[in-house]
């Protein structure tokens, strides 16, 4: 089946500093997402991706969706503590009858040190 | 608009006992998932409804794990027969069909399983 592979594992940054993360698949998706996730909650989504090569912002977040359709990349900049949580890239290929299932990496885990 | 909402929020079972939980997804949405996150994991799939038909299920879900959302409004999952295994959090999400990627997730479910 689809597999994501996100990088890093997990990251410790200091305040202020920028961030780069980066989720690769062996399939291609349609869409991608990123998603956040904090302690003992859902996964909220932060940016959606729906064309090869697009380049979307919320904020201080920018996400682009890889031109090859296996790659997707999200910058945080000037990191503030609220940053903190589990990043989950996530794609769809709809695909056949219609499959509308996520697919998600296994996190990249954020620390922001003060 | 009260978000996803699912109960219980923790749940600890003896193996073999059934368990049973809830989900009410925001009001206008008519398409209700269903995902199972381990530790160190990103959310699995395991089905979706539109209105009230299960349209997709994973091979996850096996035959002791039933979903139902009789309405087309809060829905269901049980698990019978409850193994060490089906330690987890039980996520809900819900998204309109039109932005079926946009998943609005619920905090969640706690399972563990003794």
């Amino acid at each position: 089946g689809q597999q994501l592979n996100q990088s890093p594992q997990s990251m410790f940054i200091q305040e202020g500093e920028d961030v780069s993360m980066n989720c690769t698949s062996s399939s291609i998706f349609n869409t991608w997402l990123w998603y956040k996730q904090d302690p003992g909650e859902g996964p909220v989504l932060l940016i959606a991706l729906y064309k090869a090569g697009e380049l979307t912002s919320n904020g201080r977040l920018t996400a682009q969706f890889g031109i090859t359709r296996k790659d997707s990349f999200l910058n945080i900049s000037a990191s503030i503590p609220s940053d903190v949580g589990i990043y989950f890239c996530a794609g769809q290929l709809i695909q056949g009858a219609g499959s509308y299932q996520l697919t998600f990496g296994k996190g990249t885990k954020l620390s922001v040190i003060p | 608009d009260t978000g996803v909402s699912q109960d219980p929020r923790h749940k600890i079972t003896k193996r073999g006992q059934n368990v049973t939980f809830r989900c009410d997804p925001i009001s206008e949405h008519n398409r209700l998932y269903w995902y199972r996150q381990t530790l160190g994991q990103g959310p699995e799939f395991l089905t979706y409804f539109q209105n009230e038909a299960q349209l997709e299920k994973s091979r996850l879900l096996s035959d002791r794990f039933s979903a139902e959302r009789p309405k087309g409004s809060f829905s269901t999952l049980e698990i019978q027969r409850t193994e060490q295994g089906d330690s987890a959090m039980y996520l809900c999400a819900s998204s309109l069909r039109k932005t079926n990627e946009k998943l609005f997730f619920g905090s969640g479910t706690q399972l563990s399983v003794l």
